[in-house]
């Protein structure tokens, strides 16, 4: 199972685009690469998904260069409400078996100042 | 869509019990749901797979005696915590599996054993 290494923290101001890289040095060619935000007391919140390239949605965009070695997730303009942890994570594809399994790191807290 | 809810969000109990948390996918088939537990300041850890219509897998080191899962249909898993002590006091979080392979998380459910 391919593991994850992203910072421990990350700060910034409201209004600026936060970039949050992930290294996933060992992922397999099964392996997609999934984000969550998660608040205290919430379970994790679905940002985006990739498999390469780039992929974008109506709240962050995900980068993947062709070696898929490592990811980052882009958010545009934060607001304080964006604080919390984002985990990156890479899980298999294969939908008939229990290897979708995820595994969690310490994740990035991100927190946004005014 | 991808709406994943759990019952009860919060529930006490006395040492010795037993306390069962439903989850459920709302608006989405999943084959496949797991279960997570989270201590405080920590990240999610995996403690279970849970297919539908078969055992659960459970993760080295989680007792599957203590921590029942039943997974009766493809949109309700239920965790069982049986004799529960102070130390099972946790944030327990359950994800169902989508189609599109993504994992949409529960709001989670808050066990306090006294």
């Amino acid at each position: 199972l391919a593991k994850t290494t992203q910072p421990i923290s990350m700060d910034s101001y409201e209004g600026q685009e936060v970039n949050i890289t992930c290294s996933h040095n060992n992922i397999a060619t099964n392996d997609y690469i999934t984000w969550y935000q998660q608040f205290p007391s919430q379970g994790p919140r679905f940002i985006i998904q990739g498999y390469k390239t780039k992929v974008t949605n109506e709240v962050a965009s995900l980068f993947i260069p062709a070696d898929r070695k490592s990811s980052t997730l882009s958010l545009p303009r934060v607001s304080l409400s964006d604080t919390a942890v984002y985990y990156c994570l890479v899980g298999d594809l294969d939908r008939g078996s229990t290897l979708g399994r995820l595994y969690f790191g310490r994740g990035t807290q991100l927190t946004v100042w005014p | 869509g991808a709406v994943v809810s759990q019952h009860p969000s919060r529930v006490i109990c006395k040492s010795g019990t037993s306390v069962k948390i439903e989850c459920r996918s709302l608006d989405f088939q999943a084959t496949t749901m797991f279960w997570y537990r989270q201590f405080p300041k920590q990240s999610l850890m995996l403690m279970a797979t849970s297919n539908e219509g078969s055992k659960a897998t459970y993760e080295q080191g989680v007792e599957k005696d203590k921590f029942l899962i039943n997974h009766a249909s493809l949109t309700l898993s239920t965790l069982t915590v049986t004799s529960a002590h102070p130390e099972d006091s946790s944030f327990y979080i359950c994800s169902a599996r989508a189609q599109t392979d993504t994992q949409y998380f529960g709001p989670g459910t808050r066990l306090t054993v006294l």
